[in-house]
């Protein structure tokens, strides 16, 4: 059983370009979350999802930054016109069910995106 | 609202001696706690968790973490440290009325000296 996949690992972006981040939870899990690190912090929450829905949002940037879970294929973590502020590493997970502490959560290993 | 404290930002041990890594939590509701290791430029991996079963957990490599409500803490612990062992530690809480979301504490560096 593959675990959570993230492609790409590493990521170099330009300012104001786009990037897009993917993740492929693992097999059988309908909730996906993206985290997100930046240098020597802890992870911080950025969004929520379940297939189709975006389920809490309060972590997410307000501008810019955008996700989606389609019905078929990956997760898309979307940052448009990116800034060096951006550059950290972005770890998604996923669960079988709703968390809510009681389910794992399982981390891909991350891709970080650098901004020149 | 909840929130984790990891006391140290960096502990180092030598090879074969105790381990112990000091969390503190703050939760309105009863917590799941966990304790994560991220090896460098690696993901994350899962050693433990606490979901109101027994105080005393037990996870991956030797590593043993214990709930203590009236103190509430959750620190992280080994008997005998291994070169391995070195990696960034996260003391993580989820709260289970809320849900969804887990928050992280700022991690604490290991290194283990031969």
């Amino acid at each position: 059983n593959a675990g959570v996949m993230q492609n790409p690992r590493h990521l170099v972006r330009r300012r104001g370009q786009e990037a897009r981040l993917r993740c492929s939870p693992m097999k059988g899990h309908s909730h996906v979350y993206w985290y997100r690190q930046l240098p020597e912090e802890g992870l911080k929450f950025m969004v929520y999802l379940q297939k189709e829905n975006i389920i809490d949002e309060s972590g997410m940037p307000k501008e810019r930054f955008s996700a989606e879970f389609p019905k078929e294929g990956p997760s898309i973590l979307r940052i448009q016109q990116v800034v060096r502020g951006d550059s950290a590493a972005y770890f998604c997970a996923s669960s079988p069910s709703l968390a809510g502490g009681q389910e794992t959560q399982y981390f891909g290993p991350g891709t970080r995106l650098l901004v020149l | 609202a909840q929130s984790v404290t990891q006391l140290d930002s960096h502990v180092s041990v030598s090879e074969g001696t105790p381990v112990l890594l000091r969390c503190n939590y703050s939760s309105s509701y009863s917590p799941s706690l966990f304790w994560y290791v991220q090896h460098p430029n690696k993901g994350l991996q899962l050693l433990l968790k606490y979901t109101s079963a027994a105080t005393l957990v037990k996870g991956i490599n030797g590593f043993e973490a214990e709930f203590k409500k009236s103190e509430t803490s959750f620190h992280l612990t080994k008997p005998s440290a291994h070169m391995s062992d070195a990696a960034e530690y996260f003391c993580v809480v989820s709260d289970t009325q809320a849900g969804t979301a887990l928050i992280f504490g700022k991690g604490t560096t290991l290194s283990v000296s031969s």
